[in-house]
Order: C-alpha cells, then sequence, then structure tokens
C-alpha cells in the first residue's frame, strides 16, 4: 500500500523568502504525486501533478515541485513567498491501481 | 475551479435530526469520495464509489451512508446527528484513469449541538 510523509507540521516563512513544503512517498511502481492547497473553510485545490517526464513540475500560483526518484520525494517550491501563500498544503500520491493517499498537511504561515 | 459542488456549505442542526448533504459533479466522473476533516487536520476518508450502484466504506468508520444512484449525484447522510459529528466534510471526484486529479468541492462545515 501507497504512503505519503509531510514531515513538518507548520513551516514559517518570510514575505519574499523562498518557500519549500516537504513530501516523501512510498508506492509501487511508478507513482503520480499530487499537491493541494487548501485555504480556511474552503475545499482543496489543486496546484499541480507529477505523471513522468520533466522531474521539476510547474503549477499554478508561481508553485513548482521537484520528483527525486531516488529520494522518493516530491518537494513544493516557491522562489518567493506571499503572505497569501498562507494555507494548508497536502501532498498525495496516487498508485496504479488508482487509490489516493493524502498526507497529514502542513501548515504554511507567511509573515509580512 | 471544478465542476463540483456541495450543499449546504454550512449547517447548524440538533441532535437527533436526520441530515443529508448534497454532493454533485458535471464532470462525468465515475469515482467519487467523502472525506472528514476537522478543522487544520489531515483527512480521513469515510466513503467511496467506482460508479453507479457501488459503494465502499473508507478507512475511517463512519455512522453515515452513502448512496449513488445516479454518475453526477453522491449524496451523504447521518440518520441521527450527534455532536461528535460535527466537522468539515468534503466531496470528491475523479476519473478511473491512473494518472487523473481527484477534485474537491467546497466542503460543508457542520455543528451538531
Amino acid at each position: 500500500a501507497q504512503s505519503v510523509a509531510q514531515p513538518e507540521d507548520q513551516v514559517n516563512v518570510a514575505e519574499g523568502n523562498p518557500l519549500t513544503v516537504k513530501c516523501t512517498y512510498s508506492v509501487s511502481g511508478n507513482p503520480y504525486l499530487f499537491w493541494y492547497v487548501q485555504y480556511p473553510n474552503r475545499g482543496l485545490q489543486f496546484l499541480l501533478k507529477y505523471i513522468t517526464g520533466d522531474n521539476l513540475v510547474k503549477g499554478s500560483y508561481g508553485f513548482e515541485a521537484e520528483f527525486n526518484k531516488s529520494q522518493t520525494s516530491f518537494h513544493l517550491k516557491k522562489p518567493s513567498a506571499l503572505v497569501s501563500d498562507s494555507a494548508l498544503y497536502f501532498c498525495a500520491v496516487r498508485d496504479m491501481t488508482g487509490e489516493f493517499q493524502f498526507g497529514a498537511g502542513t501548515q504554511v504561515v507567511v509573515t509580512p | 475551479e471544478a465542476d463540483i459542488y456541495q450543499t449546504p456549505r454550512y449547517l447548524v442542526i440538533g441532535t437527533g435530526k436526520k441530515i443529508t448533504l448534497e454532493c454533485s459533479q458535471t464532470m462525468g466522473h465515475d469515482k467519487m469520495y467523502w472525506y472528514q476533516q476537522d478543522p487544520g487536520m489531515e483527512l480521513h476518508l469515510i466513503h467511496y464509489s467506482y460508479g453507479v450502484n457501488s459503494t465502499e466504506k473508507g478507512d475511517l468508520s463512519s455512522e453515515s451512508t452513502v448512496s449513488r444512484i445516479r454518475t453526477e449525484h453522491f449524496p451523504l447522510t447521518l440518520e441521527s446527528a450527534r455532536p461528535s459529528h460535527t466537522s468539515q466534510y468534503l466531496c470528491a471526484s475523479s476519473s478511473l484513469q491512473g494518472q487523473e486529479t481527484q477534485y474537491f468541492g467546497p466542503g460543508t462545515r457542520l455543528l451538531v449541538l
């Protein structure tokens, strides 16, 4: 069975600084990897996904993620964080059978 | 924005009442899901469906029930609401194809008094 780990409950960063949210995974076969963002009292919004190809995936709102097969990681990054990026971020993996597994979530706090 | 809708968005109800949370999607997705989430916490899968007349229980045991009579509609019912059911309920859908994204509705925040 697949699993996803987000090792940080919360990430604090100053506005304008680089933002990284970590995610590691375990899955049989080739992984399909996803990042979602959740603002208060809202559903999850899809940010980006890795299926195959280039290890650097670009997504919405200036976010990107780097797939690293040897480290089984899929870290989310943004070169310059905004206060409006403060939200809850979820990493997810989908295996070949189509089953999704979500991480526990990482709260990002961007201070002015 | 994904074409998946949930009603009501907020619901305050007394103990013992029967409630149905509605979820519909217009993307033609076969697979649909219900998650329970406390504020700022992880998602817990409580029900899912592969298509019409298919319903399965998720990882977290729930007293709720679901039905899938139409592809686009996946309502969740609580026969007798209790304060322990207070939470946010998120509906999602996806294609059955392996690489496809799961899309979420805006959620229903339920408060049982």
